[in-house]
């Protein structure tokens, strides 16, 4: 349990559509960041948040972008979905103590 | 660009035996080094973490860093079928803004009954 929750579990979307991915991040933990796990890959970063605002981004065009709440929650947001956007999409807390990062259960997209 | 290397496997080992799963990386200026096991359909899950040479046991598993070879080893002693799992090697710039992880392609561990 890693106090760090997910929203939706699964979803289905067609090419063009926009997403909008939840997680909820463990108390304490005021940096959030978002992964990109295609099949039989490893975790690929997209960009982390720090008190409600962007400080790190991967190699992922503008049209993923996301949003930070006070109550540290969080959004992904994907416009104009394309088909290689199908993946397992992780949301990770980060301890201050130790920088480790504790990730949800994922949200797993299918663009069809 | 910086990059992690795992050998993808499947590498197999008898109940028992010692699991030995490694990992490279590119970036000297890399501070801090995790290992995740993923099972399958589900979300990484952390169970090592180093920071310093050298090795860190906890329980079954130890990891070992040579930040010298920029080389991160994962052993896992007495191997059990639950430990079948894909392992994923991962780094950390710990001196650049924010913790943004760079993950390798994960090795997939099976523990044969």
């Amino acid at each position: 349990e890693t106090g760090v929750t997910q929203s939706p579990t699964h979803l289905i979307k067609t090419r063009g559509q926009q997403v909008t991915l939840r997680c909820s991040s463990q108390s304490g933990h005021n940096t959030v960041s978002w992964y990109q796990q295609a099949l039989g890959q490893g975790p690929q970063f997209i960009f982390q948040y720090y008190r409600e605002e962007e400080n790190g981004r991967g190699n992922f065009p503008p049209r993923f972008s996301g949003l930070q709440f006070p109550n540290y929650s969080s959004e992904l947001n994907v416009n104009a979905l394309e088909l290689d956007d199908s993946a397992l999409y992780l949301c990770a807390s980060t301890s201050r103590a130790t920088g480790e990062l504790f990730f949800g259960e994922g949200s797993r997209l299918t663009v069809l | 660009q910086k990059e992690v290397e795992q050998n993808s496997g499947p590498l197999s080992v008898p109940e028992g035996a010692i699991a030995s799963l490694n990992c490279t990386y590119s970036d000297r200026v890399s501070q801090s080094f995790f290992w995740y096991r993923q099972y399958s359909g589900k979300s990484p899950e952390l169970i090592m973490s180093i920071y310093s040479n050298g090795d860190k046991e906890d329980g079954r598993f130890t990891a070992q860093l040579n930040k010298a070879s920029q080389y991160v080893s994962l052993l896992i002693r007495d191997s059990q079928p639950s430990d079948s799992a894909t392992y994923l090697c991962a780094v950390n710039e710990r001196e650049t803004a924010g913790n943004m992880l760079t993950f390798g392609g994960g090795t997939r561990l099976m523990v044969k009954p």
